[in-house]
Order: structure tokens, then sequence, then C-alpha cells
């Protein structure tokens, strides 16, 4: 079946440093990819969407680009700000017009001043 | 502006007993209308979704049923509860297009504790 896997459970950086998440995915069909970020005590809001037809993303600073090859979606961001402490969860949608969606276990990152 | 809100915002309810909690969108009409699981520090579960009023599809099974009656409003209910069961409760909805390879937003959720 479709699968998203996130090993990194945990981040943790400093102010500017940079920012690696890495995201795999599995799945038979051309899916739609999401990343979204989780707030405490929030629901999750959208930071990145990408499809076959961009296969990459650019949002508030974090980039995500989509590889057919290795199956991989990776967040990055060259620069992070306390701000940005949040759960981020990896997404996938398959390509087949459904409305299922299959989130990853999601990576905490913690930034620190 | 589209809103989204659910109800009731925190909930401690006792083992064996009923439950129902709910979600109204304004200000889009004929959303898909979609509630997730959330475990305490884990994944989103994807538990029901609706593209219509009346049609609910269960992702699934968790001893929880889901119902649409009415374009706007999306239930999720119980009539018992198991420990099993605490979590976070997130309604979400995207527009009526491409399946779910449109955005989704989410609530604010609602928190359930069962003891």
């Amino acid at each position: 079946g479709d699968s998203v896997t996130q090993k990194q459970g945990q981040v943790t950086l400093s102010e500017d440093d940079f920012l690696f998440i890495n995201c795999t995915y599995s799945t038979t069909t051309y899916p739609t990819l999401f990343w979204y970020v989780q707030y405490p005590g929030q629901g999750p809001q959208l930071l990145l969407k990408v499809t076959t037809a961009n296969n990459k993303g650019i949002s508030r600073g974090f980039e995500a680009t989509y590889d057919k090859g290795t199956t991989s979606f990776h967040l990055q961001k060259a620069s992070v700000q306390e701000s940005d402490s949040a759960v981020y969860f990896c997404a996938l949608v398959p390509g087949t017009g459904g409305y299922k969606v299959v989130f990853g276990s999601g990576t905490r990152l913690l930034v620190s001043p | 502006a589209q809103t989204i809100h659910q109800w009731p915002v925190a909930e401690i309810k006792a083992v064996g007993s009923p439950l129902s909690l709910g979600c109204t969108i304004k200000g889009k009409s004929s959303p898909n209308l979609y509630w997730y699981w959330q475990a305490t520090g884990g994944t989103l579960q994807q538990l029901f979704y609706s593209i219509t009023v009346g049609q609910v599809e269960s992702v699934v099974q968790l001893n929880l049923s889901a119902s649409r009656p009415k374009d706007d409003q999306f239930i999720l209910s119980t009539e018992k509860l198991l420990l099993s069961h605490s979590g976070f409760y997130l309604c979400a909805w995207s527009l009526d297009w491409g399946g779910a390879g449109a955005e989704q937003f989410f609530g604010p959720g609602t928190r359930l504790t069962v003891l």
C-alpha cells in the first residue's frame, strides 16, 4: 500500500542553522506530496505542495523537491529561526483521484536562540 | 473568508460512555470533509471523508462512526468509548476538485481524554 516514512523523530538546531528533514514515500501511482506544519495545540497547516507537474515547492523560506527516482521529498531551509520550532509532517495523496491521505510520523524541530 | 469550527474544544469522558464531536465549515459550499485522529505526539490518521451530504466513507475501523447531516456539518460519534479513543480529533476541508490532491484546511481540533 501507500506509505510515507520520516525517520527523524526530532531535530535540534540553533538559529541560522541549515534544516534538512528526510521524507521517503512508496506508491505505485504519481502522487501529490505535501509538507504540513503543526504548532502546539493547533491543527496542521499547509507549508508546501508539490505535484508531478512542478516537482518543487517553495514557501516561507522552505523548499522541497520531489524526486521520483529516489522516491524522496525532503524539506530544507537555509537558515532556521526559533519561530520555526514545530512538528513537520510529510503527506502523500495517491494519484488515483481519491480522497485518502497518508501522513508520515512527523519530525519535531526544536530551534534554540 | 472560510472558517472551520470544532466543538467541543475538549472533553473528558468515561470508558463506555457515548461521544459526539462536531465540525462546521462556513463560507464554502460543498467542501470535501475529513476527520483525523492524532495520538499525543503521533501522526495523523485519516478516519473518514465525505464528498457530499449524506455520504461518508470510512478509511479505518476504530469503533467510530461519522455522518454529514448538512453540507457544512460533519459529526463524529460512538456509542461506547474505549481508552484508545483518547487523543486529538481534527476536522479538515478541501476544495471539491482533484480528490484529496487539493490543500486541506484543518480546524483547531478537539482534545478527548477517556478515563
